[in-house]
C-alpha cells in the first residue's frame, strides 16, 4: 500500500511566522501535490513538481513556496504566515507515466492566529 | 469535528439500500476519471477509477458509469453500510489538465440506520 506521511496532523502558529509543512512518501513517485481544502471550496492546487529540483505553480502559489531536494519529500513553506491561510493542508503523490491515481496524505489542519 | 464538507449536498439513505452519488465534470477532453471517499479527519481515499474508452466499470459493492455524451459521472454503491458515511467527490484528468487532476466539489452521504 502506497504510505503518503505528512508530519503533523495539527498545526498552531501565529501570524507573520515561517511555517514548513513536510510530506514523505514510500512509493518512489515522480509526481507530488500539495493542496488545501476549504469548505465550499474544494481541493485546490497550490504547487506540485513532477522530479527532484523541479517545482511548478498551481493555480493558488501566492504566499507559499515549495521545496523538493528528495524524490521521497516535498516540503510547503508558508514565508510569513497570514490568517487567511488558515486551513486543511493535503499532500499527494502519483507515478508520472500513464493514467494513475493520486494517493493522499490525511492531511495537516493549519491554524494561524 | 471535521469542517469540510459544511456547505456540501447530502445524500441520505438507509442502511443496506443503494446509493447513487453524481458528478458533473467539465472538460470533454479528460479521459481518466477517479472517485475519492473522505472520512472525516482523513485524506481522500481511492475508490475506484475509470477511463474514457470504458462506460462502466465495477469493483467490490461500488460501480462508476461514465456518460461522455453529457459529461457525467456516477458511483453507485451497493448495500450501502454505516462504514460508507463520508464525503465523496469525483476527479477529471486529461486534456489541457496535464497530469493534474481537477476535483469537484463532493457530496456527503449519510447513512440512516
Amino acid at each position: 500500500d502506497v504510505k503518503v506521511t505528512q508530519s503533523s496532523r495539527y498545526l498552531v502558529k501565529r501570524t507573520g511566522e515561517k511555517v514548513f509543512l513536510e510530506c514523505v512518501q514510500d512509493m518512489d513517485h515522480e509526481n507530488m501535490f500539495w493542496y488545501r481544502q476549504d469548505p465550499g471550496l474544494g481541493l485546490r492546487l497550490i504547487y506540485f513538481s513532477y522530479d527532484v529540483k523541479m517545482k511548478e505553480k498551481g493555480d493558488i502559489p501566492e504566499g507559499y513556496s515549495v521545496s523538493r531536494e528528495k524524490k521521497e519529500r516535498f516540503s510547503l513553506i508558508l514565508e510569513s504566515a497570514s490568517t487567511n491561510q488558515t486551513s486543511m493542508y493535503l499532500c499527494a503523490s502519483s507515478w508520472r507515466q500513464g493514467n494513475q491515481p493520486q494517493h493522499f496524505g490525511d492531511g495537516t489542519r493549519l491554524s494561524i492566529l | 469535528g471535521e469542517s469540510v464538507g459544511l456547505h456540501l449536498p447530502t445524500l441520505s439513505v438507509q442502511e443496506g439500500d443503494n446509493s447513487i452519488i453524481n458528478c458533473a465534470y467539465s472538460n470533454s477532453a479528460s479521459d481518466y476519471f477517479i472517485w475519492y471517499k473522505q472520512e472525516s479527519g482523513k485524506g481522500p481515499q481511492f475508490i475506484i477509477d475509470i477511463r474514457s474508452n470504458m462506460d462502466k466499470r465495477q469493483g467490490q459493492r461500488v460501480t462508476v458509469l461514465l456518460n461522455k455524451t453529457v459529461k457525467h459521472l456516477s458511483l453507485q454503491i451497493a448495500a450501502t453500510q454505516p462504514g460508507d458515511s463520508a464525503v465523496y467527490f469525483c476527479a477529471e484528468k486529461g486534456g489541457n489538465y496535464g497530469q493534474n487532476f481537477v476535483f469537484g466539489p463532493g457530496t456527503r452521504l449519510s447513512v440512516l440506520p
